[in-house]
């Protein structure tokens, strides 16, 4: 069963521009919420992540919201670039050894 | 280049064959897992490896498929009589202990003819 939802499934935004992706959990047991960025032949990288105990992280152009109460989490990317053009996933972990289940993925195009 | 390293990057083979990948997880981690991604989708969990053991299997890990890490460093999946379905990405990741996030490697595409 799909344990995290991700939205939109494909986003297309002018360069400097704000994406946003949203994401949805129902399980409340994961540890900490982090997004992964994908490009064409490579696995997913690390971009970002926060833990359940903060409401906002930001890095440079990324920033992460945390909604606790409405089980929701959204990744911003601001001043988004052509480079940005990628697939963007949720993710959330959980267990002892960190089992990660992943969102289905939101195809980012930034046109310039 | 201290990353998660998998071999091959890309694997051809005909239906019925078995095929066999290698991930070479970042030295000083001790979990490993295996994931599958299909196209469009986000990464399904397989397998987990703390040092040499296996502790968890997914269902989608078929009697097909087997996976070992003999001395807790790097890790092997085979796919024996290999099946249209499972044309996939294979991803390996890694990570230490704790809440420290995975680092993945870019996979190794298998395409059945």
């Amino acid at each position: 069963q799909q344990q995290v939802k991700q939205s939109p499934q494909s986003l297309i935004v002018q360069k400097g521009g704000i994406s946003i992706i949203n994401c949805a959990y129902e399980n409340t047991a994961f540890d900490y919420f982090p997004w992964y960025q994908q490009f064409p032949g490579k696995g997913p990288a690390l971009l970002i992540a926060i833990r359940p105990d903060v409401s906002e992280k930001k890095e440079g152009r990324f920033t992460i919201s945390f909604n606790k109460s409405a089980k929701q989490f959204s990744l911003h990317i601001m001043d988004s670039q052509p480079g940005d053009s990628a697939t963007y996933f949720c993710a959330a972990p959980r267990g002892g050894y960190q089992k990660v289940t992943f969102g289905t993925g939101t195809k980012l195009q930034v046109i310039p | 280049d201290t990353g998660v390293s998998q071999d091959p990057r890309h694997k051809i083979t005909k239906r019925g064959q078995n095929v066999t990948f290698r991930c070479d997880p970042i030295s000083e981690h001790n979990r490993l897992y295996w994931y599958r991604q299909t196209l469009g989708q986000g990464p399904e969990f397989l397998t987990y490896f703390q040092n040499e053991a296996q502790l968890e299997k997914s269902r989608l890990l078929s009697d097909r498929f087997s996976a070992e890490r003999p001395k807790g460093s790097f890790s092997t999946l085979e796919i024996q009589r290999t099946e249209q379905g499972d044309s996939a990405m294979y991803l390996c990741a890694s990570s230490s202990q704790g809440l420290e996030p995975q680092h993945f490697g870019d996979g190794t595409r298998l395409s059945i003819l």
